[in-house]
């Protein structure tokens, strides 16, 4: 299966501060990536699709200017949660598709996020 | 109703048992069907992808897809306490929705020694 990789893996920032995840496909060329955000004892919950050289698509309730996604190459999406706050702090995963025409998603190791 | 049900659990079982882990999904048009594992503090690691009815096994993993009762389940036979872990199931369509995964709840799994 297809490897990603997160950096950093955990994060503590300051209420207020912005803090930019980032996901890297380290095998192959990912046109699709996706984010995640997942509460304790909780299921994934999809924050947005991001599409190589193009605006990500946000699910409903997720607000696009707090959490700005990048997806400037084949290989790197980025998530960066801007002005955080406490509620903010969660387990923030990306994922990748398959191979083209596959319908797995490839998750990265997930980056935890504490807002003080 | 939820697109797919899962019971959250926590299920625990001793070293050895068989774990039957199961979902149960409301659209007919979903045809693929994927079980994750997650340890604890991780991400989702992909444990079996299926779409058609029937089983598939890899080592001690056994998925079954019954279309007809919508109905998913992964069996693991002889557990290890390295088993312990949240198990997903998630579910998509042809092009669904650009890729889109639906996932379960998770059912939390633990095995005993």
């Amino acid at each position: 299966g297809a490897v990603v990789s997160q950096h950093p893996s955990w994060v503590i920032c300051k209420s207020g501060t912005s803090v930019k995840i980032e996901c890297r496909s380290l095998d192959f060329q990912a046109t699709t990536m996706f984010w995640y955000r997942q509460f304790p004892k909780q299921s994934l919950m999809l924050m947005a699709t991001s599409n190589e050289g193009s605006k990500a698509t946000y699910e409903q309730g997720v607000e696009k200017d707090k959490f700005l996604i990048n997806h400037a190459s084949l290989t790197l999406s980025t998530l960066t949660v801007t002005s955080a706050h406490p509620e903010d702090s969660s387990f923030y995963i990306c994922s990748e598709r398959g191979l083209v025409g596959d319908n797995e998603q490839f998750f990265g190791p997930g980056t935890r996020l504490t807002v003080l | 109703q939820k697109e797919v049900e899962q019971d959250p659990g926590p299920l625990s079982v001793p070293e050895g048992a068989i774990v039957s882990l199961n979902c149960t999904y409301s659209n007919s048009a979903f045809q693929y069907f994927m079980w994750y594992r997650q340890y604890s503090r991780k991400g989702p690691e992909l444990l079996m992808y299926t779409y058609s009815s029937g089983n598939k096994e890899d080592g001690r993993f056994t998925a079954q897809v019954d279309k007809s009762s919508k109905y998913i389940s992964l069996f693991i036979r002889d557990s290890q306490p390295s088993d312990s872990a949240t198990y997903l199931c998630a579910i998509t369509g042809e092009g669904y929705q650009g890729g889109k995964l639906i996932f379960g709840q998770g059912t939390e799994l633990s095995v005993k020694p």
